[in-house]
């Protein structure tokens, strides 16, 4: 079956413009995670849906970071006024319901430079 | 959350069986303990999971003893398709079920 997959693998940007990252999990897949990651570094936890609602966006590092899932389905990460310091690997995962013991299947990532 | 110290990087050859072990002496109770691989301009793959004594898979054995302040990912044979890094992780779901990655073992095997 199809894995999670994010768009764009590869985004440019400006510094202060902005973006939008889209992750669609694992049909099915009632939880969701960001996830960022640096170079040299492992990633670093941002947000997490049980369906529609952020049950946890203690991660997310300041008001310019905000994630909607509407349906319940694909989440999209959303950064304004970007900064040099945004560049990093963004990581979406989904597991089936958010226990403990669920693997959290990881998408490919998109790549997000900012210039 | 329980933090995780695992050794930067480790080398070795192909056929060779890898023991990469990971100190976590703050574990709680309920902590549950997992391994993650992950490859370049990839996202990080679960390999195994357990919570005490030893747990296999087709692919790895996670050996944890009884005060389970330590876990051993055992990987048998590798191959040069085993070069990754690998994370060990702990937590529960009174964390919310997010991972919390540290930078992991850099595991690089060479013929």
């Amino acid at each position: 079956g199809a894995g999670v997959s994010q768009t764009p693998s590869n985004k440019v940007t400006e510094k202060g413009k902005y973006v939008e990252l889209r992750c669609d999990p694992i049909s099915g897949h009632t939880a969701l995670y960001w996830y960022r990651q640096s170079l040299g570094q492992g990633p670093e936890f941002l947000i997490y849906f049980q369906g529609t609602g952020a049950a946890d966006d203690s991660g997310l590092p300041n008001d310019r970071f905000f994630a909607v899932r509407p349906e319940g389905s694909v989440s999209t990460l959303k950064i304004q006024r970007t900064e040099r310091g945004d560049s990093a690997v963004y990581l979406c995962a989904s597991s089936p319901q958010g226990a403990q013991t669920d693997t959290q299947y990881f998408g490919p990532g998109t790549r997000l430079t900012v210039l | 959350l329980a933090k995780t110290t695992q050794p930067i990087s480790m080398d070795s050859y192909e056929g060779q069986e890898v023991n990469i072990t990971c100190s976590h002496n703050n574990i709680a109770t309920n902590d549950y303990i997992t391994w993650y691989q992950q490859f370049p301009s990839q996202g990080p793959r679960f390999i195994i999971q357990g919570y005490k004594t030893k747990v296999t898979n087709e692919v790895a054995s996670l050996f944890i003893p009884a005060d389970r302040k330590s876990s051993t990912l055992s990987l048998p044979r590798v191959s040069l398709s085993d070069t990754a890094v690998y994370y060990c992780l702990v937590g529960n779901t009174g964390t919310a079920s997010k991972l919390t990655f540290g930078t992991g073992t850099r595991l690089q095997v060479t013929l």
